[in-house]
């Protein structure tokens, strides 16, 4: 099944202790991206990445780090937590973006980080 | 001001209403547009792209306004499944950012 998986789902942490949380997609897709979820915001990017070693920073990237060593994962890195990133975290991927038409977004089942 | 505005709502209407939500966008470099629908706390679904001539999928009828840079899509006959919330999204031309909405909410009530 065409799939783009993330884990984990729920995960409670406390200040400062780094944390990973993990994206993979079956879907051979070049394209993956982070988004954080917060009310009255809709979702916010945190970093994209078009291709295998190729990342850059969304809107809202400080705090963050990502990788793409592989092309089905794009791990979502938090060195040193702080409370104002307990957020809903969704990856996504696409075949492309920016090329007309099929560009439609494959997102994860989330993951709800609350950072104490 | 945000790149992509919606009403939030929420939209509170009986069942078989027709429903219409509105978005506009500020960058007219914009290229592409779509609608996704999202159910509480869940992951978004694309729901229907939007071209310019516009376009319809059974119930649904999106159109855009390029010139005026809206955005809108309605709902026809709503049904009690219809409950989410609908978020505006858009491509930047040539470029790798999609802009979400902060997302209209509907409840459809019996």
């Amino acid at each position: 099944e065409a799939q783009v998986t993330q884990n984990p789902r729920y995960l409670i942490t406390v200040t400062g202790k780094k944390l990973t949380v993990t994206c993979s997609q079956n879907m051979n897709h070049e394209y993956m991206s982070w988004y954080r979820q917060d009310p009255g915001l809709g979702l916010r990017q945190i970093y994209y990445s078009m291709n295998v070693e190729v990342t850059d920073k969304g809107d809202v990237p400080e705090g963050y780090k990502v990788s793409r060593k592989e092309k089905r994962n794009f791990p979502l890195i938090l060195e040193s937590p702080s409370p104002n990133q307990t957020s809903l975290y969704f990856c996504a991927s696409s075949p492309t973006l920016g090329a007309g038409n099929n560009e439609k977004l494959f997102f994860g089942s989330g993951t709800q980080l609350s950072v104490l | 001001r945000k790149e992509v505005e919606q009403d939030p709502g929420p939209f509170n209407v009986p069942e078989g209403a027709t429903v219409a939500f509105n978005c506009t966008y500020s960058n007219s470099a914009s290229q592409s547009f779509f609608w996704y629908r999202q159910d509480c706390r869940k992951e978004p679904k694309l729901l229907m792209s939007v071209y310019s001539s516009g376009n319809e999928d059974g119930r649904f009828t999106a159109q855009l306004n390029r010139a005026s840079q809206y955005i809108s899509l309605l709902i026809r006959d709503s049904k009690l499944s219809d409950s989410a919330t609908y978020l505006c999204v858009v491509n930047k031309r040539g470029g790798f950012k999609t802009i979400f909405g902060a997302g209209t909410r509907l409840f459809v009530k019996a």
